[in-house]
């Protein structure tokens, strides 16, 4: 089956600080890669929506200069949270999807803790 | 799809007892359905999905579940649990924008 990678599994970083979380899709081609934010006990909230060289489109409420997506080829996109706050600590999941396919293949996510 | 509801945000069975997770969503139009697990402290792992064709589906780990378009549902249903299936269960929808609708989540809590 496909996989998805995330890197890293785990980090803390201090207030002020930036931190870029990777996504790649290690054996197929990514048409599209979503960043979702998990908070604890509850669902996935979709943070936005990336395709191969254009801009990322970002939900409602989601600050695009805080939260910054880019995917640059068709297996790897980032995210970088700029300046990262207390607040911003959670857990961060990538998926990827391929062409022509609705399902959504997912990393293992990224568990930030901003001190 | 306007949203997916998964009624029972908790449900406690015991261990090689049936379970069924409720699933429902509403759409005016033709959606795919998914169901995704989640054990603790790791992404989301793909049970089982609907696109097209038999409304009964087979998951991985003994899971299936049957899309009933009149209901409207999909619910997700093992005719008996273990131990490792504790985690956290979640329906997603999709239309044709390819983004997931997700419900809240069930916790599956096998009791010994």
């Amino acid at each position: 089956g496909a996989v998805v990678s995330q890197h890293p599994s785990r980090v803390i970083c201090k207030s002020g600080t930036s931190v870029k979380i990777e996504c790649r899709s290690l054996d197929f081609q990514a048409t599209t890669m979503f960043w979702y934010r998990q908070f604890p006990k509850k669902s996935l909230m979709l943070m936005a929506t990336s395709n191969e060289g254009s801009k990322a489109t970002y939900e409602q409420g989601v600050e695009k200069d805080k939260f910054l997506i880019n995917h640059a080829s068709l297996t790897l996109s980032t995210l970088t949270v700029t300046s990262a706050h207390p607040e911003d600590s959670s857990f961060y999941i990538c998926s990827a999807r391929a062409p022509a396919s609705y399902e959504q293949y997912f990393g293992p996510g990224t568990r930030l803790t901003v001190t | 799809a306007q949203s997916v509801t998964q009624l029972d945000s908790q449900v406690p069975v015991f261990e090689e007892a049936p379970v069924e997770l409720r699933c429902n969503y509403s759409s005016s139009v033709s959606v795919y359905l998914f169901w995704y697990v989640q054990y603790p402290n790791q992404g989301l792992q793909l049970l089982l999905k609907y696109l097209s064709g038999s409304t009964l589906v087979k998951g991985i780990n003994g899971f299936e579940a049957e899309f009933n378009k009149s209901q409207t549902s999909f619910h997700l249903r093992k005719p008996s649990v273990h131990i490792s299936d504790t985690a956290e269960y979640f329906c997603a929808v999709s239309e044709s924008n390819y983004q997931l609708i997700w419900g809240a989540g069930t916790k599956l809590i096998i009791k010994p």
